[in-house]
C-alpha cells in the first residue's frame, strides 16, 4: 500500500533562517507531488506541484522553493524565511493522470512558526 | 480560473443532527473528492465521485455528483462529537494535474 511521510511535524525558525521541508511517498512510482500551505482556519494554497524529477511548477510568486531530487521525494525550501511564511505546510502525492479514478492523498503536515 | 464555492463557512449543530454542506463551481469538473481536516493533521479523503449523478456512501457520510457536473452535495447523518472539524471539496477535470479546492465548511457539534 502507498504511504507519504512528511517531516518535522513542527519547526520554530527564525526570521532570516534556512528551510527545509521534506516529503517521501512509498508504495508508487511516477506520482504527482505537491505542496500546499494552509493558514490558521483558511482554505488550502497550492504552493508547487511536480509531475517528475526535475518538473517543478509554481502556483504563486513567492519566497520559497521546491526541488525534486528523487521520484518519490519533494522538497520545499527557502534561503531566508520571512514572517509571513509562517503556516501548515502539507504534502499531497496522486498518481500520473492516467487513471480515471484519481485520488488525491495528504501528509500529516508541518507546523512552521517563524519567529 | 476555475473557482469552487463551498457553503456554509461554518456550522454550529447538536448532537444526533444531520449536516448539509455543498460546493458549486463555475465549470464542468470530472471528479469530486470530499475531505475532512482533524486540526493539526492532514486532510483525510472521505468519498471520490466520478460520474454525474453517482450516490456514494460512507458510514453516515453520503455525497452526490451535480448532474450539471458543477456542484457536489455532503450529508452526515446523526452528527456525533468527532464529525467535528473542517470539510473540503475538490473538483478535478480530467487527466489535469491539479485540484481545485473549496474554501471548507468548518463544523461544531454540541452535546
Amino acid at each position: 500500500s502507498q504511504t507519504i511521510h512528511q517531516w518535522p511535524a513542527t519547526l520554530v525558525q527564525p526570521v532570516g533562517s534556512p528551510l527545509s521541508l521534506e516529503c517521501t511517498v512509498e508504495g508508487t512510482s511516477n506520482p504527482n507531488l505537491y505542496w500546499y500551505r494552509q493558514a490558521a482556519g483558511r482554505g488550502l494554497q497550492l504552493l508547487f506541484y511536480s509531475v517528475g524529477i526535475g518538473q517543478i511548477s509554481s502556483e504563486v510568486p513567492q519566497n520559497l522553493s521546491a526541488s525534486r531530487p528523487q521520484d518519490r521525494q519533494f522538497i520545499l525550501s527557502s534561503k531566508k524565511l520571512l514572517l509571513s511564511d509562517s503556516g501548515f505546510y502539507l504534502c499531497a502525492w496522486k498518481d500520473a493522470p492516467i487513471e480515471i479514478n484519481e485520488k488525491l492523498f495528504f501528509g500529516s503536515g508541518t507546523q512552521l512558526s517563524v519567529l | 480560473g476555475q473557482q469552487l464555492n463551498q457553503s456554509p463557512q461554518s456550522m454550529f449543530i447538536q448532537e444526533g443532527e444531520d449536516v448539509s454542506m455543498n460546493c458549486t463551481s463555475s465549470s464542468i469538473f470530472n471528479t469530486w473528492l470530499w475531505y475532512k481536516q482533524d486540526p493539526g493533521e492532514g486532510p483525510v479523503l472521505l468519498i471520490a465521485l466520478y460520474k454525474a449523478g453517482e450516490l456514494t456512501s460512507n458510514g453516515r457520510l453520503t455525497a452526490q455528483f451535480g448532474i450539471t457536473r458543477k456542484d457536489s452535495f455532503l450529508n452526515i447523518s446523526a452528527s456525533i462529537p468527532s464529525d467535528v472539524g473542517i470539510y473540503f471539496c475538490a473538483g478535478q477535470l480530467l487527466a489535469a494535474s491539479k485540484l481545485t479546492f473549496g474554501t471548507g465548511t468548518r463544523l461544531q457539534v454540541t452535546l
